[in-house]
Parts: C-alpha cells; structure tokens; sequence
C-alpha cells in the first residue's frame, strides 16, 4: 500500500502569513492526490482534489500542487479559520490511504 | 443537497461484532459512479480508510482490515451498511461514512461520524 508522509506535523505560523504544507507518497500517485482540512469535532472537508484543483466553495487563498510523489498544499494568507488539521490522501492505488496529518496552530 | 449520517452502536465489548449504518439523501447508489466509503480516526489520530462500495456492487477494502470487513449496500433503503467482527480496544473511534464518484475518487460529502468506544 501507498504510505503518505506528511510535513510537518505541526505548524505554528500567525494570521496573514503564507502556510506550505507538504505531503510525499512512497511511490507515484500520478496527480491522484487530495487535501482536507479537519476542525475539532467535525467531519474532514475536501479542499483540494487531483493535486491542483479547489473543491467547490473552497476560497482561492487554499492551492495545490506537484505530481508524482511531492505534493504542496499552500495557504496564501492565513485566515483565523484556517487553523485547523489536514490531511492528504491518494487514489492512485487501492487502499485510498491518508497521510498522518499536519496540524497548523496559532503561533 | 447531499447528506449522510452514521448509527450504530456507540459502545461494543471485545469479540463483538460491530454494525454501523449510513443513512444518505441526496443521491442514489443505483446511478452510474457513485460510491459510499468508511473512514474511521481514533482519538487523536489520524484518519484510516476502511471499505469502500460502489453502484455497481464493487466493493474494496483495506488489506490490513479486510478478513474482518464486510461492506454491504440497500439501494431501496439509501443505506450502506459495514461490518467489522471480533472487535477491541484499538479499533476505538469516530467512524465516518462518505460519499464519492468513481471518477473523481474524493470524499466530497461526509456524515457527521459515530463514535464507537470497544471496552468490556
């Protein structure tokens, strides 16, 4: 099975600055890779699927990229919102794995 | 407007076997594409895909978990049902059912979750 490792696994950045999150599969995933963002108590909310490409709603401060196995997920400007978990995950091969998540914190 | 919510048990005894169903509207498991995934997350942790059925009765499971998994459909009722026998203590979480389209292979629109807790 595909593993994602994802980096760092905590983030402490403050409101306004630029949050870069990585997320590297053990092998290629092609550009089958998505992103969610996990507040406490709820449900993950798709962000970002097949690397680049913002899920409905999702504001255009949140983008994605990379191909194969590195893949960023960036968040232009930090809203107070932001802070929260995410994950990637791949659909490239079956099982659908996650990565272990990146929690962003308030500095 | 998709919604799905999850029910079952919120506390089970090792050895049991668990059964948890997702209710859905919005949608129908009989057209072309669509598919209903589970994902559970112990506390604290990450998220772990578990099964996963699709409109057309194909259904995938995580090899780690797939001799205890069962992954069943009731089109009629809008439900998707999972079955995970001889249950315990590390198998504690929040386990959330998902919608997705074949296509797309995402998780678009999730339940709220269900917390199972596994202790005698």
């Amino acid at each position: 099975e595909i593993v994602l490792t994802q980096s760092p696994a905590t983030l402490s950045l403050s409101p306004g600055e630029r949050a870069t999150l990585s997320c590297r599969a053990s092998q290629s995933v092609s550009s089958y890779l998505a992103w969610y963002q996990q507040k406490p108590g709820q449900a993950p909310r798709l962000l970002i699927y097949d690397a680049s490409n913002r899920a409905t709603g999702i504001p255009a401060r949140f983008s994605g990229s990379g191909s194969g196995t590195d893949f960023t997920l960036t968040i232009s400007s930090l809203e107070p919102e932001d802070f929260a978990v995410y994950y990637c995950q791949q659909r490239s091969n079956w099982p659908h794995t996650f990565g272990q998540g990146t929690r962003l914190e308030i500095k | 407007q998709i919604t799905l919510k999850e029910s079952g048990p919120t506390l089970v005894k090792p050895t049991q076997t668990l059964t948890l169903t997702c209710t859905f509207s919005g949608f129908s498991l009989s057209t072309s594409g669509v598919g209903v995934g589970w994902i559970r997350q112990p506390p604290g942790k990450a998220l772990e895909w578990l099964a996963l059925i699709y409109w057309n009765d194909d259904k995938r499971y995580s090899p780690s978990l797939k001799s205890r998994l069962t992954i069943t459909k009731d089109t009629s009722k809008n439900q998707v049902v999972l079955t995970m026998t001889n249950m315990d203590p590390v198998d504690t979480a929040t386990y959330y059912c998902a919608h997705t389209i074949a296509a797309a292979g995402t998780l678009d629109y999730w339940g709220q979750g269900t917390l199972v807790t596994v202790s005698s």
